[in-house]
């Protein structure tokens, strides 16, 4: 089946590590994106890439990073410098729709749970 | 930039009836796609409708429904028949046609389905 695959489902992380979720997809979707969810609120962007090695920051971007070197891969560290990353992590994809003009909406992978040991 | 607004963090309603959730947003743009997605307790995103900026029709899947105002930037959902399995957070998207398929979403609408 085609999806979006989000691991670990849960994380922990111990102050001042670096920690990094995993997001695949076999849907060749074009574009990727990382929204952060804390509890009882909507998301918010993180990072997002319509393109193999190239990304833009989203509105929360400071303190983490990504990288984008294969269409099917888009995975978030969480560094040190993000001093409240207890969060549930959602990644999404979709076809931007170049060149069918066609914009379609996201489809997203189960999330990972961040939590600080 | 655009905001999304749920202005009810909470809302009940009893099986087989009807329930409509409110949405407006904020945007110079005039290309855009609006959406509704279910977060069950499971916390999947269920996209559950979509709205074409450019269509007039109101969007209409199933049971579900919504009342595209664009002139007043208003995307209310309207859950017909409700269902015990509806109950979840439901969050508005605004989505620019413009902007790389980013997703702005309001705070959420929590939908309790009672018995």
């Amino acid at each position: 089946d085609g999806g979006i695959t989000q691991s670990p489902k849960y994380l922990f992380r111990k102050e001042g590590q670096n920690v990094t979720l995993s997001c695949e997809q076999n849907l060749n979707h074009d574009a990727m994106y990382w929204y952060r969810q804390d509890p009882g609120q909507g998301l918010r962007l993180i990072y997002y890439s319509q393109i193999v090695n190239d990304f833009q920051k989203g509105d929360i971007a400071e303190g983490y990073s990504v990288s984008r070197e294969k269409k099917e891969s888009f995975p978030l560290t969480v560094t040190s410098a993000q001093k409240n990353p207890t969060a549930f992590y959602l990644c999404a994809s979709t076809s931007t729709g170049i060149p069918t003009g066609s914009n379609q909406p996201q489809h997203f992978g189960d999330g990972t749970r961040l939590s600080i040991l | 930039a655009q905001t999304v607004t749920q202005s009810q963090p909470e809302m009940s309603v009893q099986e087989a009836e009807t329930v409509t959730l409110s949405c407006t947003y904020d945007t110079s743009e005039n290309n855009y796609y609006l959406f509704w997605y279910k977060q069950p307790p499971s916390r999947q995103m269920i996209l559950v409708i979509r709205q074409e900026a450019y269509k007039q029709q109101n969007a209409t899947e199933n049971r579900f429904s919504v009342n595209f105002q664009k002139a007043a930037k208003s995307f209310s959902l309207k859950i017909s028949d409700s269902q015990l399995g509806d109950t979840a957070m439901y969050f508005c998207a605004f989505m620019n046609n413009n902007a790389g398929n980013m997703l702005t979403f309001g705070g959420g609408t929590r939908l309790m389905v009672k018995p």
